[in-house]
C-alpha cells in the first residue's frame, strides 16, 4: 500500500511568513509523529498524535509552532512568523498503535528554507 | 531527561570488513531501543528494535544489535559490510513522560561509509 506522504516536498519562504506542512499517514495508522532534522544534526522530536490528541506538546520549539490532526488521519504542522533557524527538513512518521513499541514509518520529508 | 549518544559521527570501513556502530543511552527505567537507517536520498527505515526478552536482536540486511543494560548500550554490528550499506544510521530510545505520552529521542547519527 501507499506509504507516508508529505507535501510540499520543498518550500522556500521569506522570514516572517507563515507556512503549513502536511502529512498523510499510512491508512489505518493511529499514531502520527513530527520531527525536525537540521543540517548536520539528528532528528528532533516535535510532537506526536494518538488519534486526534497530542499527549505531550513540550517538544515544540516555540509557541510559533502548532500542529493538529483531524479525523485521525491527515496532520498539519504550522509555523507562524518563520525565522531562518526554522530551516530544516520536517519529517512525519506514522505507526499502527501508539505505545512507543511500534515501528515508525517515515515520509520523505518537507525541506523548508527560510530566507 | 533521556539522551542518546552515538559516539562516532563517521565510520569509514572497507568492504567485507566487520563494523560496529556505538550507541549509549541514559535511562533509569526500562526502555525501547531502535536502530533506523537512512540510505542516500531515501527516507528512514527500521533496521531492528529491542523491546524485551533476548538481548541480541537481529534485523534486516544482516545487522544485529546487543542490548547491555549495565552499560546502557545498544551497539549495532555487522560481520561483513557491503558497499550498499553506505548510509546514515540513527539510534533511538523511547522516553516516557509523566503525562502518559512519550517522546522518541534520536542520536545525532553515524555516517557509515563503505569503501571498495
Amino acid at each position: 500500500g501507499a506509504g507516508v506522504s508529505q507535501s510540499p516536498s520543498n518550500k522556500v519562504t521569506e522570514k516572517g511568513k507563515d507556512v503549513e506542512l502536511r502529512c498523510d499517514p499510512i491508512s489505518g495508522h493511529t499514531a502520527l509523529y513530527w520531527y525536525r532534522q537540521s543540517l548536520g544534526q539528528g532528528l528532533e522530536f516535535l510532537i506526536y498524535f494518538q488519534g486526534n490528541s497530542a499527549p505531550d506538546k513540550s517538544g515544540l520549539p516555540s509557541d510559533r509552532f502548532s500542529a493538529e490532526r483531524t479525523g485521525g488521519s491527515v496532520s498539519t504542522l504550522t509555523i507562524q512568523r518563520t525565522q531562518q533557524e526554522d530551516s530544516a527538513v520536517y519529517l512525519c512518521a506514522s505507526s499502527f498503535g501508539g505505545t512507543g513499541a511500534e515501528t515508525q514509518y517515515f515520509g520523505p520529508g518537507t525541506r523548508l528554507l527560510v530566507l | 531527561a533521556q539522551s542518546v549518544t552515538q559516539l562516532d559521527s563517521q565510520v569509514p570501513v572497507f568492504e567485507e570488513a566487520p563494523v560496529e556502530l556505538r550507541c549509549n543511552y541514559s535511562s533509569s527505567v526500562s526502555v525501547y531501543l531502535f536502530w533506523y537507517v537512512q540510505y542516500p536520498n531515501q527516507g528512514l527505515q527500521l533496521l531492528l528494535k529491542y523491546l524485551s526478552g533476548s538481548t541480541l536482536v537481529k534485523g534486516i540486511n544482516g545487522f544485529e544489535a546487543e542490548f547491555n543494560k549495565s552499560q546502557t548500550s545498544f551497539h549495532l554490528r555487522k560481520p561483513s559490510v557491503h558497499i550498499s550499506d553506505t548510509a546514515e544510521y540513527f539510534c533511538a530510545v523511547i522516553s516516557f513522560g509523566n503525562t502518559g505520552g512519550f517522546k522518541t529521542i534520536f542520536g545525532a547519527g553515524t555516517r557509515l561509509f563503505v569503501k571498495a
